[in-house]
């Protein structure tokens, strides 16, 4: 089976552009999150969804941040306009509320984002 | 008050040791709790569950402690492969199933 799917892997992209990054959870999963890593930080949990619904927005920095999910298998993350602080590798993960291990968190392999 | 706290280390630790963390949370209604592991460079992968009876996976003892609002992961026997940063992961069920990452600990064995 696939597992969740973030592309790009890499992006480089001057100050003031626009950023967006993509997420394809694991089929089946209904709950989707967008956290960024940093040293400094670690892992800060972004937003999240449940059956495609924003619940939790509140870790988003500011409104210069934005998410979306627009279907059950795919969600993006928008960075408009981006600022070098926003360098960070960014973490997409899904998890699902029934059956199995409904508390482990499945994540890709994120996107590494640099901001000049 | 952070809501998951993680001695960030790094642990040096030579192999074959034994090496325990230890992580603490501040919402007495945290539900669930468990512990990931994170290689360099690598996403976080799931390395086990924490039970309020404690459980063990070969070389791997996790403890919940509620009345202390603490968890801890004991390592025997650590091996090379045991370097990576270890996330302790608390789950808050009645607020949406909100999922928080604590920093991480370094943790590297030495030959």
């Amino acid at each position: 089976d696939a597992g969740v799917i973030q592309s790009p892997r890499h992006e480089v992209t001057e100050m003031g552009q626009e950023v967006t990054l993509r997420c394809k959870p694991i089929s089946g999963h209904d709950y989707l999150f967008w956290y960024r890593q940093t040293m400094m930080r670690g892992l800060e949990l972004l937003i999240y969804f449940n059956n495609n619904v924003p619940i939790d927005d509140s870790g988003m920095p500011e409104d210069r941040f934005s998410a979306k999910m627009p279907n059950a298998s795919f969600s993006t993350l928008k960075i408009q306009p981006s600022e070098p602080r926003d360098s960070a590798v960014y973490f997409c993960a899904s998890r699902a509320s029934r059956g199995e291990n409904t508390g482990e968190l499945f994540f890709g392999e994120g996107s590494r984002l640099t901001v000049l | 008050r952070k809501e998951v706290e993680q001695d960030p280390g790094p642990f040096n630790v030579p192999e074959g040791a034994t090496v325990a963390f230890n992580c603490t949370y501040s919402n007495s209604a945290s539900q669930s709790f468990f512990w990931y592991r994170q290689d360099c460079r690598k996403e976080p992968k799931l390395l086990m569950s924490v039970y309020s009876s404690g459980n063990e996976d070969g070389r791997f003892t996790a403890q919940l402690n509620r009345a202390s609002q603490y968890i801890s992961l004991l390592i025997r026997d650590s091996k090379l492969s045991d370097s990576a940063t270890y996330l302790c992961v608390v789950t808050l069920l009645n607020r949406d199933d909100k999922i928080i990452f604590g920093k991480g600990t370094r943790l590297h064995i030495l030959p």
